[in-house]
């Protein structure tokens, strides 16, 4: 069965402090796997990897790949009371089925 | 463009009502989904369609029903509400499947009492 585990659940940090979130993967024919943030409403797109190794980065927000081991990791530096969110990992299952998803971590970033 | 529209932004029924909520999408996606979010869960694939004509169930189907009539719409059913069903539910389009992510739709929150 196809599965995204991620963790932790839910974090707090002060702003400033770079934060680490985590998730592993099992899927059949792995092909991609994305990053979403979601705050009050609908979850918006923060990456999508493919490869190994290559690191993916928007502002101070980075993430990468290790297929060998079957996870990604998003990195926020400098955090933000704005990156307040829940962030979830998901993969496209076999075939042409949609996305699973993760249960999210909670980021709660304090001033 | 106006996105993945989803109506009603918030629901209250009571147990045995039905309900549809509705899905619009302007950007010629083939691919659609319905998944639901409740605390702890995640989102949890209810049904998917991969264009007009074509649904199929995700992980959690029962006591709901959808159909795809057209390319911009893919309604989903309630067939007879239980407080198991309250959540919130989101609608998610894209062009070519769920490898290169999806664009959601806002939301609607449902309360069954």
């Amino acid at each position: 069965e196809d599965k995204v585990v991620q963790s932790p659940l839910s974090l707090v940090v002060h702003e400033g402090d770079t934060v680490t979130l985590n998730c592993s993967y099992e899927v059949t024919n792995f092909r991609s796997l994305l990053w979403y943030k979601q705050e009050k409403k609908a979850p918006t797109f923060l990456f999508m990897l493919t490869s190994s190794g290559i690191e993916k980065k928007s502002g101070r927000l980075s993430s990468i790949l290790d297929k060998k081991e079957l996870f990604s990791i998003l990195n926020i530096t400098a955090t933000q009371t704005g990156d307040s969110a829940i962030y979830l990992c998901a993969v496209p299952r076999s075939g042409n089925t949609p996305l699973v998803f993760g249960k999210g971590t909670r980021l709660s970033v304090i001033a | 463009n106006a996105g993945v529209t989803q109506t009603p932004k918030f629901q209250v029924l009571k147990t045995g009502q039905s309900m549809t909520l509705q899905c619009a999408q302007d950007m010629n996606h083939e691919y659609m989904s319905w998944y639901r979010q409740d605390p702890g869960m995640g989102l949890r694939l209810i049904h998917y369609s991969v264009g007009a004509g074509i649904t199929d169930q995700g992980e959690v189907p029962n006591g709901y029903n959808v159909s795809r009539s057209t390319t911009e719409d893919f309604p989903l059913r309630l067939l007879s509400a239980a407080p198991s069903q309250t959540s919130v539910y989101f609608c998610a389009s894209s062009f070519d499947g769920p490898d290169t992510g999806y664009t959601f739709g806002s939301g609607t929150r449902l309360t069954v009492v």
